[in-house]
C-alpha cells in the first residue's frame, strides 16, 4: 500500500518571504500523480497543484512550485512571495496511475502560518 | 450547481442514533468518492462510485457504514448506531469522468459529525 509522509505539523512564514513543505511517499508503482491540497478553515480542499510521475519538469502554477525527485520519493512544495491567504492546512496526496479512478492518499498535513 | 455541496455542515448525534450524510457532486459528473478526515489527519478513502454503480467499498470502517447512490447523481452516508469513534469530517468529492479519469477530485466542505 501507498503512504505519504508530512514530518512537518507546522510551519511559519513572513508575509512575503517563501517557505517549503515538505513531503514523501512510499509506492512500488513507476506511474502516479502527485498532488498539494489546500484546506483553509471553510474546510473545502482546493488543489494547488499537480505533477505527474512521468513528467521530469518540476509543475509550477504562479507563486507555488514543486521539486519532484522521483529517485527519493520527495516531492516538496514551495510557496513564493506567501500572503495572508495562503495560511490553511496543505495535503499532500498520492494517486495510482495503473489502476482506474483510484482514491487519493493523503499524509497527515503540514498547517501554514503566515505572521504579517 | 458551481460546486460540490454536502448537507448537513454540522452534526451532532448521540451515541446510538442513525445519520445520513447528504452530497451533491458536481452536475455530469461520474465518479464519486466519499472520504473521512479524523481530526488533525488527512483524509482517508470510505468508498467510490462510477454512476450508480459503487466499485470499491474497501475503505468502510464497519458494516455500520453504508453508502449509496441510486440516480447517478446524489449520494448517501448513512452510519447506524453511531459510535464515538465516528466522530469526523466526512468529505465528498466528484470527478468528471469514470474508471479511466484522470481528471481532478473537487471536494465539498465537508459535514463535521460530532457524536455524544
Amino acid at each position: 500500500a501507498q503512504t505519504v509522509t508530512q514530518s512537518q505539523p507546522e510551519m511559519s512564514v513572513q508575509e512575503a518571504e517563501t517557505v517549503t513543505l515538505s513531503c514523501t511517499y512510499d509506492t512500488s508503482e513507476s506511474d502516479y500523480y502527485l498532488f498539494w491540497y489546500k484546506q483553509p478553515p471553510s474546510r473545502q480542499m482546493i488543489l494547488v497543484i499537480r505533477q505527474e510521475a512521468y513528467k521530469q519538469q518540476n509543475a509550477t502554477e504562479n507563486r507555488f512550485s514543486v521539486n519532484f525527485q522521483k529517485a527519493a520519493k520527495s516531492f516538496s512544495l514551495k510557496i513564493s512571495d506567501s500572503q495572508l491567504g495562503d495560511a490553511a492546512m496543505y495535503f499532500c496526496a498520492y494517486r495510482s496511475a495503473f489502476s482506474g479512478n483510484t482514491p487519493l492518499v493523503f499524509g497527515k498535513g503540514t498547517r501554514l502560518s503566515v505572521i504579517a | 450547481g458551481a460546486g460540490v455541496s454536502q448537507s448537513p455542515r454540522y452534526k451532532v448525534a448521540k451515541r446510538g442514533q442513525d445519520v445520513a450524510l447528504r452530497c451533491d457532486p458536481i452536475s455530469g459528473h461520474v465518479s464519486l468518492f466519499w472520504y473521512q478526515q479524523a481530526l488533525g489527519q488527512g483524509p482517508e478513502f470510505l468508498t467510490y462510485f462510477q454512476n450508480e454503480a459503487q466499485l470499491d467499498k474497501s475503505g468502510l470502517p464497519s458494516d455500520r457504514f453504508f453508502a449509496e447512490r441510486p440516480e447517478g447523481s446524489v449520494s448517501t452516508l448513512k452510519i447506524q448506531r453511531t459510535q464515538q469513534e465516528d466522530s469526523a469530517v466526512y468529505l465528498c468529492a466528484s470527478s468528471l469522468g469514470g474508471w479511466r479519469d484522470v481528471h481532478e477530485q473537487y471536494f465539498g466542505p465537508g459535514t463535521r459529525l460530532t457524536v455524544t
